[in-house]
């Protein structure tokens, strides 16, 4: 069975400062990772995926997450928040079957 | 349409009671998908057809649910006998083509409270 951990429910940051959002994924065969935000009154969008190949992967909005087989990490990092970045945001894996799973999420404040 | 929609965007209804929640998926796509997201948790998947048909219910949290896509397109979700742990946002996504990439097109949801 495949699941995903996130790790902190709540994460704050300053403007500014560097975002990192954590998540780890259990999965016995090699998955898909994805991330998807969620801002306020709008539906899920897609962040960024991994498939194959390169394991840094850019997103959208100056994010991006690198997979990492050994620690079974798909961490979401963004350099320099923005007031904008203030969303949920969820990793998701996919493995055979055409369903996501998706982890409990991570609520990121930015403060001014 | 530009992208899902999804109607009502709000229901309460009483225990007890029969609901359905639909779906209009992005123009053109094959793949619709049925998800719940309970406070605080990471949206659930529930069904997935692949044109007309459900390709994998295993998600269906009991009988009380019942999904269905008859044209290929718009689709409803059906649940009887409504409780109250059934309260949550249902979210439908879409995606296009055979081949899975993992981008779904989600709508905003409807949001269910069952009393």
């Amino acid at each position: 069975a495949q699941s995903v951990t996130q790790l902190g429910s709540h994460v704050s940051v300053s403007e500014g400062a560097l975002v990192l959002l954590r998540c780890n994924y259990s999965s016995s065969v090699p998955p898909y990772l994805f991330w998807y935000v969620q801002y306020p009154n709008q539906g899920l969008q897609l962040l960024l995926k991994y498939t194959t190949g390169a394991t840094l992967v850019k997103g959208i909005n100056g994010f991006e997450a690198e997979f990492k087989k050994s620690e079974t990490s798909f961490h979401l990092t963004k350099p320099s928040a923005h007031m904008s970045d203030a969303a949920e945001y969820f990793c998701a894996v996919m493995t055979g079957r055409r369903a996501l799973t998706f982890g409990s999420g991570t609520r990121l404040q930015v403060q001014p | 349409g530009a992208g899902v929609s999804q109607t009502p965007s709000n229901k309460v209804t009483e225990k007890g009671k029969y609901v359905e929640l639909r779906c209009d998926p992005i123009s053109g796509h094959t793949a619709l998908y049925w998800y719940r997201q309970s406070l605080g948790q990471g949206p659930e998947f529930l069904i997935y057809f692949q044109g007309t048909g459900a390709a994998d219910d295993s998600g269906l949290p009991n009988d009380r649910f019942f999904a269905v896509r008859p044209e290929g397109s718009v689709s409803t979700l059906k649940i009887q006998r409504t409780e109250r742990g059934d309260s949550a946002v249902y979210l439908c996504a879409s995606s296009s083509g055979t081949g899975y990439t993992g981008e779904l097109f989600f709508g905003e949801g409807s949001r269910l409270t069952v009393l």
